[in-house]
C-alpha cells in the first residue's frame, strides 16, 4: 500500500525558512517522480514543484521560482521542500504526491498518491 | 486567475447526473492528456481520471472523463451524498512548462 507522509509544517515569521519532508512506502521510490503541491485557505490546488526519480531533474512554478528547491533522498525514500524567503501568501497545506508519466518531451505527468499534507503559516 | 476554466460549482439531486467542464487552450488541454482528482478539505486528494478517461482501480464507473479539442469534462451519474467535494481538472501547459490545475468545481449533492 502506497503511502506519504509529510511533516515539518508549522509557523514561521515572513523572511523565514522551512523544511517540509515526505516519508514514502509501498513502492520503489527512485523509480517515480515526485510532486508538491499547495492548497492556500480559500482557494484551490496549485502545483508548485516535480523532480525526477533519480533527483536530477527538477520543475518549479512560477509563484516559489528562485526561493523554493525540492529534493530527495532515495536511500531514505524521502522527498523534501526547502522553502526560503517565506512570504504570507506561501501560507497553505501543502502535499506530497507520486507523480506518474513526467518528465519525457511528450509526457503530460499526473498525481496517484497523495499524502495527507502539512501546513505552513506565514506570519508576523 | 486559473489557466483553465471550471464552474465554481454545481449541483444535483441525489440519483441525478452531473457535468463538470474545463476549459483551456492548445498549449495546455488541446495538446495534453488531461487528469482530474476529487478533493475533500482536510483529506488526501483522490486521483479519479488520467490520460483523460483512463480510471484507475477503485473508482466505480458512475464516474466518466473525457476530452474534446480544448475542453475536458468529468461527469458524474447515480449522485451519491458522499460524492459531494471539490472536483479538480488539471494537466501540463507546454507554453508556460509549468503543471497547471483548474480552480476546483464544488459540488452539492441537494
Amino acid at each position: 500500500e502506497v503511502q506519504l507522509l509529510e511533516s515539518g509544517g508549522g509557523l514561521v515569521q515572513p523572511g523565514g525558512s522551512l523544511r517540509l519532508s515526505c516519508a514514502a512506502s509501498g513502492f520503489i521510490f527512485s523509480s517515480y517522480a515526485m510532486s508538491w503541491v499547495r492548497q492556500a485557505p480559500g482557494k484551490g490546488l496549485e502545483w508548485v514543484s516535480a523532480i525526477s526519480g533519480s533527483g536530477g531533474t527538477t520543475y518549479y512554478g512560477d509563484s516559489v521560482k528562485g526561493r523554493f528547491t525540492i529534493s530527495r533522498d532515495n536511500s531514505r525514500d524521502t522527498l523534501y521542500l526547502q522553502m526560503d524567503s517565506l512570504r504570507a501568501e506561501d501560507t497553505a497545506v501543502y502535499y506530497c504526491a507520486k507523480t506518474e508519466d513526467w518528465g519525457s518531451p511528450t509526457a503530460t505527468g499526473y498525481f496517484d498518491y497523495w499524502g495527507q499534507g502539512t501546513l505552513v503559516t506565514v506570519s508576523s | 486567475q486559473s489557466v483553465l476554466t471550471q464552474p465554481p460549482s454545481v449541483s444535483a439531486a441525489p440519483g441525478q447526473k452531473v457535468t463538470i467542464s474545463c476549459s483551456g487552450s492548445s498549449s495546455n488541454i488541446g495538446n495534453n492528456y488531461v487528469s482530474w482528482y476529487q478533493h475533500l478539505p482536510g483529506t488526501a486528494p483522490k486521483l479519479l481520471f488520467y490520460d483523460n478517461n483512463k480510471r484507475p482501480s477503485g473508482i466505480p464507473d458512475r464516474f466518466s472523463g473525457s476530452k474534446s479539442g480544448t475542453s475536458a469534462t468529468l461527469g458524474i451519474t447515480g449522485l451519491q451524498t458522499g460524492d459531494e467535494a471539490d472536483y479538480y481538472c488539471g494537466t501540463w501547459d507546454s507554453s508556460l512548462s509549468v503543471w497547471v490545475f483548474g480552480g476546483g468545481t464544488k459540488l452539492t449533492v441537494l
